[in-house]
């Protein structure tokens, strides 16, 4: 099964919101609201941002959130920060009971 | 306050058997699954496969079906991630990660701050 589609990357200015998409197939992200975002620091271990299309986990800004339509899924950063620079991962539930990932989008903060 | 702490970085050849460890705290470690997560150098994330520890029960990616095994000690509250016989092609950085309990699919919240693995000759 291939990878989810990311943009490679995308890049803004502090203050300003991003948006960035990850596609798939009726297989996964078509199938099921189960769509989860990561962040990713280099170096550092990844740091789940949004689980289940739009939940927050405990401690993550309100500036982060999450959407779905069809087969795609979005995550948008608002009120961008110069720590949100990192790479940032989508992942969807599929209809074989596994997980499987994006190819991952850099996010630079200009 | 969940922790999740992983053994430490391994040097190994080709055809060398290796197991990895996670020990996860903080909480009833029968209750939530356990995910495996590998990325290889400059690369994205790949999903391997989790376990439960109350039951064992074990579900794989088909890319790393037969390549590995996911195994559990309850009694230490520690996850395994093990191969037989190692490739160069193994050589990543490998992390374990808690899945959130009655989320939907596999979420994972708390994670470990990553075994780097070289399979080197």
């Amino acid at each position: 099964q291939s990878a989810l589609a990311q943009p490679a990357s995308v890049s803004g200015s502090p203050g300003q919101s991003i948006t960035i998409s990850c596609t798939g197939t009726s297989g996964d992200i078509g199938s099921y609201p189960y769509v989860s975002w990561y962040q990713q620091h280099p170096g550092k271990a990844p740091r789940l941002m949004i689980y289940d299309v739009t939940n927050r986990p405990s401690g993550v800004s309100d500036r982060f959130s999450g959407s779905k339509s069809g087969t795609t899924a979005s995550l948008t950063i608002s009120g961008l920060q110069a720590e949100d620079e990192a790479d940032y991962y989508c992942g969807s539930f599929t209809t074989s009971s596994t997980l499987i990932f994006g190819g991952g989008t850099m996010l630079t903060v200009l | 306050e969940v922790q999740v702490v992983q053994s430490g970085a391994e040097v190994k050849k080709p055809g060398e058997s290796l197991k990895i460890s996670c020990k996860a705290s903080g909480y009833t470690f029968n209750t939530r699954w356990i995910g495996w997560v590998r990325q290889m150098p400059g690369k994205g994330l790949e999903w391997m496969g989790v376990i439960f520890p109350g039951d064992s029960d074990t579900r794989y990616s088909p890319s790393f079906q037969g390549q590995v095994t996911i195994s559990a000690d309850k009694s230490i509250t520690t996850a395994y991630l093990q191969w037989t016989s190692l490739k160069a092609s193994d050589t990543a950085m490998y992390y374990c990660a808690t899945h959130i309990p009655g989320s939907g699919g596999w979420n994972f919240e708390h994670w470990g701050q990553g075994t780097l693995l070289t399979v080197s000759s």
